[in-house]
């Protein structure tokens, strides 16, 4: 039962544009969710997180958007550079779980 | 100075040996966390540790046994290793656990319950 999804294994975008990464999820206990980037042979590194009394958190070019009656986040990186091409997850932790659940992952891929 | 270091980094290995992978944290972070990611990609909570208390036992065999012998440590033992076993292992640490209360907090908190991750450790079972 995967609780946390990113449905697109893979995204390209031109340099300069903008890149829309999307994560959905199903448990109504999740009140804190957070984006990581992941560069191969690396750990997954901390990106942005958002709280769900929250619907948007901006940090420098990346925001991250929360609907919460859609169960549905967005990450958002404008404008898109080539060092922003790795892998992303989203993650998501509930009141009382201590866990934090991943997704599976979206590859960006910035062109030049 | 890396913040959460496992070693080794790769472990090549035969079916039926044990063996260990071991993290440590210089953070001063109160929980400890494996991670498993297999060749899906899935990124997958085993155990976590608060103040070397075990918190989190997910569904793993019981080949797999964690220890904590102090806050900054959390080494994962590995009994009659199978090819299944064969993934990346994730340590990772946060500051404290995560109680909820989404509803306290500003948007992104004050980093106490973001995780911070190891570069991975590399099991492969032949």
């Amino acid at each position: 039962d995967q609780q946390v999804k990113q449905n697109s294994p893979s995204l390209s975008v031109q340099e300069g544009r903008i890149s829309i990464l999307n994560c959905d999820y199903t448990n109504s206990m999740f009140d804190y969710f957070l984006w990581y980037k992941k560069y191969p042979a690396e750990g997954p590194t901390f990106l942005i997180s958002i709280s769900s009394i929250k619907d948007k958190n901006e940090d420098g070019r990346f925001t991250v958007f929360l609907n919460k009656s859609a169960k549905h986040l967005s990450l958002h990186i404008v404008p898109s550079q080539p060092g922003d091409s790795a892998v992303y997850f989203c993650a998501a932790v509930g009141s009382g779980t201590y866990k934090y659940i991943f997704g599976t992952g979206t590859r960006l891929k910035v062109l030049a | 100075d890396t913040a959460v270091s496992q070693t080794p980094k790769y472990l090549v290995t035969q079916m039926g040996n044990d063996k260990s992978i071991k993290c440590e944290q210089n953070l001063g972070h109160d929980t400890m966390y494996w991670y498993k990611q297999d060749s899906k990609k899935f990124l997958k909570i085993m155990f976590s540790y608060n103040n070397k208390e075990l918190i989190i036992n997910e569904t793993v065999p019981n080949r797999f046994s964690p220890k904590s012998p102090d806050k900054a440590h959390l080494n994962l033992h590995i009994n009659s290793l199978e090819l299944g076993d064969s993934a990346v292992y994730f340590c990772a640490s946060s500051q404290e656990i995560y109680l909820g209360g989404g509803q306290r907090t500003s948007g992104s908190l004050s980093g106490a319950n973001v995780l911070t991750f190891g570069a991975g450790s590399r099991l492969t079972v032949l």
